[in-house]
C-alpha cells in the first residue's frame, strides 16, 4: 500500500539535544512538507522541498533543519536552539501543482523534558 | 490522543442531524480550496477539495460551498455519524504555488 510513514509516535528527549524525525513516501511525489501542530492552533509550515536536494524555508524554520537526498525521504531535525519543540509534527507529500492535495502522514509528538 | 481539538471552535450535532463548518479564508487570491479531516491522534485526512472557478461541489455525504464575495468557504456533512466526530481545517493557496496556509480547525462532536 502506498503511504506516509512517520515515526516514532512518540518522541521524548532532555532540554538541549538535538532530535531527527522520520518521514518516508512511497507515493512517488515530489513534493514533500513539515508541519507543526499545537493546540488550538492550524497548522504552521517549517519546511517544504519541491525536488530532490532542494529545500526552502517555511514560516517557522527557525531551530529547524532538514534535508532531502533521496526522493521518498525528508527527515526534519529539531535542534537546541527552538526554543519550545514540544508540538505535534506532520509530514506531508504531493505531486507538485496549484490543484493537488497534500497527503499527511499519522505524525510524531515530540515531549521535551 | 493529541489534544489538536483544545481551544477551539465547538460544533455539537446529533447524530442524524446536518453539520455546517464555517470557515473564513484570508487572500482574495487563493484559488484553490480544500477541507482536511483529523481524528484524534491521527494526521489529517483530505476530505473535498474546490477551485475558485465553482461555488459549489459535492461529494459523499459532503458539500462543499464557496462564497468568494465574502471569502468564506463551508463544508455540509448530510446525516451526521459518530465517526464523524473530528476536528476539520479549511486550507487554501494563498500563495499562488503549492503551498496551503490552514485555518486554525473547528472541533465536531457528535451526540449519539
Amino acid at each position: 500500500d502506498g503511504g506516509i510513514t512517520q515515526s516514532p509516535k512518540y518522541l521524548f528527549r532532555k532540554e538541549g539535544q538535538n532530535v531527527t524525525l522520520s518521514c518516508e513516501q512511497n507515493l512517488n511525489h515530489d513534493a514533500m512538507y513539515w508541519y507543526r501542530q499545537d493546540p488550538g492552533q492550524g497548522l504552521r509550515l517549517i519546511y517544504y522541498s519541491q525536488i530532490v536536494n532542494d529545500f526552502q524555508k517555511g514560516d517557522i524554520a527557525e531551530g529547524y533543519s532538514v534535508s532531502r537526498e533521496k526522493k521518498e525521504s525528508f527527515p526534519l531535525t529539531v535542534t537546541s536552539a527552538q526554543k519550545n519543540p514540544t508540538a505535534f509534527y506532520l509530514c506531508a507529500s504531493n505531486i507538485p501543482g496549484p490543484y493537488n492535495e497534500q497527503f499527511f502522514g499519522p505524525g510524531t509528538r515530540l515531549t521535551v523534558l | 490522543g493529541e489534544s489538536v481539538g483544545l481551544h477551539l471552535p465547538t460544533l455539537s450535532v446529533q447524530e442524524g442531524d446536518n453539520s455546517i463548518i464555517n470557515c473564513a479564508y484570508s487572500n482574495s487570491a487563493s484559488d484553490y480550496f480544500i477541507w482536511y479531516k483529523q481524528e484524534s491522534g491521527k494526521g489529517p485526512q483530505f476530505i473535498i477539495d474546490i477551485r475558485s472557478n465553482m461555488d459549489k461541489r459535492q461529494g459523499q455525504r459532503v458539500t462543499v460551498l464557496l462564497n468568494k464575495t465574502v471569502k468564506h468557504l463551508s463544508l455540509q456533512i448530510a446525516a451526521t455519524q459518530p465517526g464523524d466526530s473530528a476536528v476539520y481545517f479549511c486550507a487554501e493557496t494563498p500563495y499562488g504555488n503549492n503551498r496551503l496556509a490552514f485555518g486554525k480547525g473547528n472541533q465536531v462532536v457528535v451526540i449519539p
